[in-house]
């Protein structure tokens, strides 16, 4: 069964450009998750789906952020424009009913 | 808040030997799931242990078990037989509704 795919692996952009980051979760799973983390902390929750459903979004800067699930399976993370301190290692991660969520590798984003 | 904390910031353990990362948290639900993810440098979290928290019984997967002390919300992780493959970092998180909350991890080093 393959895993919860996420490109790209790495990003370097210049602040104030934009940048996109893409996750396709295991099959089946309805609940996909995008998390930051920063350097030498957890993973902070930024939107969860349930489906095409964003249901819980109150993390997401939604100034500069945005995200879709469109067909309720693969997602997409925008931010526009970025700014230095959205350095941060972005991940993805699914799961169904039995509530452990399975990551993908994650996106290293570089902002100079 | 409803928080997860790790008191430990690193831990280093000889190999072959035992060692206990500590946690705990808060919530004000009665059932919840508790996990202890691993995080070896390439930044795939991966699930090493679940324990429902209905369950009285501690979870056990081979050189990895848990005490779990509901009433003072406590969540070890016991890691026997020490490997140098388990050096990574470690994370404790808790389900609120499906909310994943994470702490801000131990590292974990172990000596050859």
């Amino acid at each position: 069964e393959a895993g919860v795919v996420q490109s790209p692996r790495y990003k370097i952009i210049e602040k104030k450009q934009p940048v996109a980051f893409w996750c396709n979760p295991i099959s089946g799973h309805n609940t996909l998750y995008w998390y930051r983390q920063n350097l030498g902390q957890g993973p902070e929750l930024l939107i969860r789906y349930e489906n095409e459903e964003a249901v819980d979004d109150s993390q997401l800067p939604k100034d500069r952020f945005s995200a879709e699930r469109l067909k309720g399976v693969d997602s997409t993370l925008k931010i526009q424009p970025a700014e230095l301190g959205d350095s941060a290692v972005y991940l993805c991660a699914s799961s169904s009913h039995t509530a452990e969520a399975f990551f993908g590798q994650g996106t290293r984003l570089t902002v100079v | 808040a409803q928080t997860v904390t790790q008191s430990q910031p690193e831990m280093s353990v000889q190999e072959a030997e035992t060692v206990t990362l500590s946690c705990t948290y808060d919530t004000s639900e009665s059932d919840y799931y508790l996990f202890w993810y691993k995080q070896p440098p390439s930044r795939q979290m991966i699930l090493v242990i679940r324990q429902e928290a209905y369950k009285q019984q501690n979870a056990t997967e081979n050189r990895f078990s848990v005490n779990f002390q509901k009433a003072a919300k406590s969540f070890s992780l016991k890691i026997s037989d020490s490997q140098l493959g388990d050096a990574a970092m470690y994370f404790c998180a808790r389900t609120s509704g499906s909310r994943l909350t994470f702490g801000e991890g131990t590292q974990l080093t172990v000596n050859p």
